[in-house]
């Protein structure tokens, strides 16, 4: 079983709808969460970060933690061309962070 | 500016040959790491720094080797001994080790094999 799994993709949704990317992890203590944007060929970019069971709001975009299920997953609301990338889940525990492979988002105009 | 920096953005090897990849940061973060990954795959750790003059092995460290000599450097040679080096290399700081803070990647460096 991998540590971080994500659908590859490629997710494909229409302009100003709503993207749903999610996450599980296997590591029952893990403590931190993380989304990360790449675009092709580029490095990663911080989206969000979230640590406690819930939702985190930021913009267009909401996290969602669920330790028990040990799932985690991103919303973006309306989405644009612009948001299509690969999204990756990262999650830590102490010294290590954990990456998934990432899901491939592409937002049709 | 604060920030990553890694050079080159291409660089290539020939065979048996050690290459050195650099990563310098100004944000005056403790921790610096490195990745590497693959098409479709995602990121993988070589090694990581918590502090000067002390690193650790990641996941995948044979065929790699670091140095941390100052805080806002941490270089990474691909020796020869790496059979497979073909990849995206990113380098990572953030503020403190501990796994648990963001941490924010370089540009990346693109290795080839001629």
């Amino acid at each position: 079983q991998k540590e971080v799994e994500q659908n590859s993709g490629p997710l494909s949704v229409p302009e100003g709808a709503i993207a749903s990317l999610n996450c599980t992890y296997s590591d029952r203590v893990s403590q931190s969460f993380f989304w990360y944007r790449q675009y092709s060929g580029k490095s990663p970019e911080l989206i969000m970060s979230i640590y406690s069971n819930g939702d985190k709001e930021d913009g267009r975009f909401t996290a969602q933690l669920n330790k028990a299920s040990q799932y985690v997953s991103l919303l973006i609301r309306d989405s644009q061309p612009s948001d299509s990338a690969t999204y990756l889940c990262a999650v830590t525990n102490n010294n290590d962070m954990r990456f998934g492979a990432g899901t491939r988002l592409t937002v049709k105009p | 500016d604060g920030g990553i920096t890694q050079s080159p953005k291409y660089l290539f090897r020939k065979e048996g040959q050690n290459v050195t990849l650099s990563c310098e940061q100004n944000l005056n973060h403790d921790a610096m790491y490195w990745y590497r990954q693959d098409p479709g795959q995602g990121l993988r750790l070589i090694y990581y720094s918590q502090i000067v003059n002390d690193f650790q092995k990641g996941d995948i460290a044979e065929g790699y080797s670091v140095s941390r000599e100052k805080k806002e450097s941490f270089p990474l040679t691909v020796t020869s001994a790496q059979k497979n080096p073909t990849a995206f290399y990113l380098c990572a700081s953030s503020s403190q080790g501990g796994g648990q803070e963001t941490q924010y990647f370089g540009p990346g460096t693109r290795l080839l094999v001629l």
